[in-house]
């Protein structure tokens, strides 16, 4: 599986805009970039996720560098339940009987009042 | 809707014992995952099964075992424990074939190896 690599920690005031950052310098051309998170005492969850288009959803946007070596996660407005490990993963294949998850150690976002 | 669920939510068990964690997926999801988590590092992919068959297995021995039943519900056992296999288990549940297939987690289990 391509490897992610992500900075081990980031700190946000509440109510601003959060940038997270993943590198995947060898992804291929079938790789999808998934992000999940963990919030504390619980299972990952989805957060969203892209092949090669910026994607925006209810809970973040994802931005993806043209050459798909990077990317973005963005939250618009951190509030503190967004204090959590966020996880860049890639899936290959991104569906079916056979797709698993490969997680790395992610990046702890902590969220000030 | 009911989510994921996992049973028990915490276990304590002694070396060398055996143990068995269930896990029931979200109505209409027909494969399920495990993933091992120990403190401080992302989760680690055991096994996945799809209508009732191994999918994928990850670098796991062969005292971790698992099963899925006709109603998709699924069953992790792990022999002759170790101190090591302290962690969180969680089982996460999906609809193979749709464009996201998003896996959705449980709370998970957490078991204590004394």
């Amino acid at each position: 599986d391509a490897k992610t690599t992500q900075p081990n920690s980031m700190e946000s005031n509440e109510e601003e805009p959060v940038h997270l950052p993943c590198n995947h310098s060898t992804i291929s051309g079938t790789d999808y970039i998934h992000w999940y998170r963990q919030l504390p005492s619980q299972g990952p969850e989805y957060v969203i996720h892209g092949l090669t288009s910026n994607v925006n959803n209810r809970m973040a946007s994802l931005a993806i560098a043209e050459d798909r070596k990077s990317s973005t996660l963005i939250l618009h407005r951190a509030t503190l339940r967004d204090a959590a490990v966020y996880y860049c993963i890639l899936r290959d294949p991104p569906t079916g009987a056979n797709s698993k998850l490969t997680f790395g150690k992610g990046i702890t976002l902590s969220v000030r009042p | 809707d009911a989510g994921v669920t996992q049973s028990p939510t915490h276990l304590i068990k002694t070396r060398g014992q055996q143990v068995t964690l269930r896990c029931s997926p979200i109505s209409g999801h027909k494969s399920v995952s495990w993933y091992q988590q120990v403190l401080g590092q992302g989760p680690q992919f055991i096994f996945q099964y799809y209508e009732k068959e191994e999918r994928g297995r990850g670098n796991f021995p062969d005292r971790f075992s698992a099963r899925q039943f006709p109603n998709y519900s699924s069953e992790l056992n792990v022999n002759a424990l170790l101190l090591g296999d302290s962690a969180l288990y969680l089982c996460a549940s999906s609809f193979p074939g749709l464009a996201t297939d998003t896996q959705y987690f449980g709370p998970g289990t957490r078991l204590t190896v004394l």
